[in-house]
């Protein structure tokens, strides 16, 4: 099975810099997708970015990059510029190819952005 | 933009009570699916479908049954409401069955069991 894991179950940042969250997962597939979602105080589950395995440029996605090490299996998120309005839970997922492509889940970063 | 709706932002139910929880997307998604999140336990998958009348069990099914009649609405069912199903459930889609596309999320609906 699929393992995702978390190890930092809270961080803080201060406004305009930067932090990284970080995720690592066991598997012996060959090719998957990996996912960071955001989950903001009360508010939906949203799509922060995707990388697929088989590519190994990082994926980046405006002030959100990752730092994909498939040989660590090792997929940190980094935010820079921090906004107030990063403050979320951000849960680092593996998709399952042979589960109806459903997501393995960590347990989720809380994060507090700071004036 | 996609929109994931769920039939209750809170719900509270009496144990032995059968409880529905409705979900529906408005973009012709093919999987949808079930989680279950809870603190420091992240969200873990209870059932999903990609197909109507299609469904698989997920990784905590026990207690749980689902129902997809109709591509565009996936319900699940508490048959009989335990306290330990007391959560926050949260409903997703995503648009094929061939690849590990996004998923897109509900609201969530936070289930209280007494």
């Amino acid at each position: 099975a699929q393992t995702v894991t978390q190890s930092q179950p809270e961080m803080s940042v201060q406004e305009a810099e930067t932090v990284t969250l970080s995720c690592t997962y066991d598997t012996s597939e060959n090719n998957y997708y990996l996912f960071w979602y955001k989950q903001p105080p009360s508010r939906q589950m949203i799509l922060v970015i995707r990388q697929e395995a088989y590519k190994q440029q990082n994926a980046t996605e405006n002030r959100f990059s990752v730092n994909f090490q498939k040989a660590a299996k090792s997929f940190s998120l980094k935010i820079s510029d921090s906004q107030l309005g990063d403050t979320a839970m951000y849960f680092c997922a593996f998709g399952r190819i042979n589960s109806g492509y459903a997501l393995n889940f960590g347990k989720g970063t809380s994060l507090l952005v700071t004036p | 933009d996609v929109k994931v709706t769920q039939s209750s932002r809170y719900l509270v139910k009496r144990t032995g009570e059968k409880v529905f929880l409705e979900c529906v997307q408005d973009m012709d998604h093919e999987n949808m699916f079930w989680y279950r999140q809870d603190p420091g336990l992240g969200l873990r998958l209870i059932y999903f479908s990609y197909d109507v009348k299609m469904k698989e069990k997920g990784d905590i099914p026990e207690g749980y049954s689902v129902s997809r009649e109709k591509k565009e609405r996936f319900s699940l069912i508490l048959e009989s409401a335990s306290t330990n199903q007391t959560s926050m459930y949260l409903c997703a889609s995503s648009l094929t069955s061939g690849s590990v596309d996004t998923q897109y999320f509900g609201p969530g609906t936070r289930l209280t069991v007494l």
